[in-house]
């Protein structure tokens, strides 16, 4: 089945600096790859998702690639805030499959250092 | 909007107890998802509904643990016993369709303790 990798567990980066947290997925068939924030005792938000038809996606700070050949996606941050602060998880499934299968990458803690 | 609503935010309970959380979706979504949330196995998807028939509850870990969507607007999660494993913050997620690329809207969770 499906398998979704995420790494780093933890990073921790200078306020203003970037961030980028990597995920690899296994099932070719993959083609849409979201991305959800979880802010601390809070639920969990999707804030980008990517379709295989893309390479790259931004909005404002944030940014997804896509490397459909290595099958692997990333979340970009750029002038990381304190309020970026949160665990970040990736997740795969496959478009218009009525059998929902979202699988989930085990969650980067993202900490902004002041 | 006023989102996926869960009740109880917080339950906690004596093992062997029963235990029902309850969600009430975002109206006109028709995929309903109860996901268990731990520090050890991340978050697991234990079973959804799509218009309130269950597809999926290949993620139940236990007879112990039963789910029921009677209708569009209500579903339902009940642990009977409880047991201190179960021990984790349940969330209930809707979404527009059951289909893949469809976003999950998450309900605040209900943070279960069994004692």
């Amino acid at each position: 089945g499906e398998n979704v990798e995420q790494h780093p567990s933890t990073l921790s980066v200078q306020e203003g600096d970037s961030a980028v947290i990597k995920c690899t997925y296994s099932d070719s068939a993959s083609n849409y790859f979201p991305w959800y924030k979880q802010e601390l005792g809070k639920r969990p938000q999707l804030i980008i998702d990517i379709r295989s038809n893309v390479g790259e996606k931004k909005d404002q700070r944030i940014a997804v690639t896509l490397n459909k050949t290595a099958k692997h996606f990333s979340l970009h941050i750029t002038e990381t805030q304190p309020e970026d602060s949160a665990v970040y998880f990736c997740a795969a499934s496959i478009q218009g499959d009525s059998n929902y299968q979202l699988i989930w990458g085990a969650g980067t803690k993202l900490i902004i250092k002041p | 909007d006023a989102g996926v609503i869960q009740s109880p935010r917080h339950e906690v309970t004596e093992m062997g107890q029963e235990v029902t959380l309850r969600c009430k979706p975002i109206s006109g979504h028709n995929s309903l998802f109860w996901y268990r949330q731990t520090m050890m196995r991340g978050l697991e998807l234990l079973i959804y509904f799509n218009n309130n028939v269950p597809i999926d509850d290949s993620g139940m870990p236990e007879d112990r643990f039963s789910a029921k969507m009677p209708n569009a607007s209500f579903s339902t999660l009940k642990i009977q016993p409880s047991e201190p494993r179960d021990s984790a913050v349940y969330f209930c997620a809707s979404s527009l369709s059951g289909q893949g690329d469809s976003p999950l809207h998450f309900g605040n969770g209900t943070r279960l303790t069994v004692t």
